[in-house]
């Protein structure tokens, strides 16, 4: 079984749709759960963290841990065409620091 | 000013050679590292510095030899490349590595081996 499994979609959507993204791991005791976004040809740039269970709000987004069912999921509201992008799920997986990334969900957002 | 840098952005070249890519960082961390994204998009760690000493070293062919020659840098250099290596070459680094620090990633670099 893989550490983190995240469906690649693609995901195609109207704008201003209600956008729900979602990974699953493996290890119980990991702790820090991220998103990132990554534009086409570009790096992935952090959009959101979070410590533990529990959710975490940043303007549309929102992020939210169910460490009990090992589901991460980021929500996306009145979504964007400029919100097109590949989103990945990562994992800070241990005392070395290392990232463990999900596949990333390449999304669409239609005008 | 530009966090994490990379050159070349691309690479296109023959089978069997010797190539570098070169990283800089001037956010003043002391954790740098190199990830590798295949066609599908998956990102995987390939080696971490931290302080100039090597503290992560993935199931990477010895091919691939990360150098660090001070904290702002981390290069890259692959020898007799080979197809399977064309992929996107990212750059990152974070403040430390003891605990969770938000990494920072560079543009990347698409290598195309021939």
């Amino acid at each position: 079984q893989k550490e983190v499994e995240q469906d690649p979609g693609p995901l195609s959507v109207p704008e201003g749709a209600i956008v729900s993204l979602n990974c699953t791991y493996s290890n119980s005791a990991f702790q820090y759960f991220m998103w990132y976004r990554q534009y086409s040809r570009k790096g992935p740039e952090l959009l959101m963290y979070t410590y533990s269970s529990g959710n975490k709000e940043d303007g549309r987004f929102t992020a939210q841990v169910d460490k009990s069912s090992k589901y991460i999921s980021l929500f996306i509201r009145d979504s964007q065409p400029s919100d097109s992008a590949t989103y990945l799920c990562a994992i800070y997986g241990g005392s070395q620091g290392n990232l463990i990334f999900g596949k990333g969900t390449k999304l669409s957002v239609k005008p | 000013d530009t966090a994490v840098s990379q050159t070349p952005k691309y690479l296109v070249t023959q089978m069997g050679n010797d190539k570098s890519i070169k990283c800089e960082q001037n956010l003043g961390h002391d954790t740098m590292y190199w990830y590798k994204q295949d066609s599908k998009k998956f990102l995987k760690i390939m080696f971490s510095y931290n302080n100039k000493e090597l503290i992560i070293n993935e199931t990477v062919p010895n091919r691939f030899s990360p150098k660090s020659p001070d904290k702002a840098h981390l290069n890259l250099h692959i020898n007799s490349l080979e197809l399977g290596d064309s992929a996107v070459y990212f750059c990152a680094s974070s403040q430390d590595a003891g605990s969770y620090n938000e990494q920072f990633f560079g543009p990347g670099t698409r290598l195309t081996v021939l």
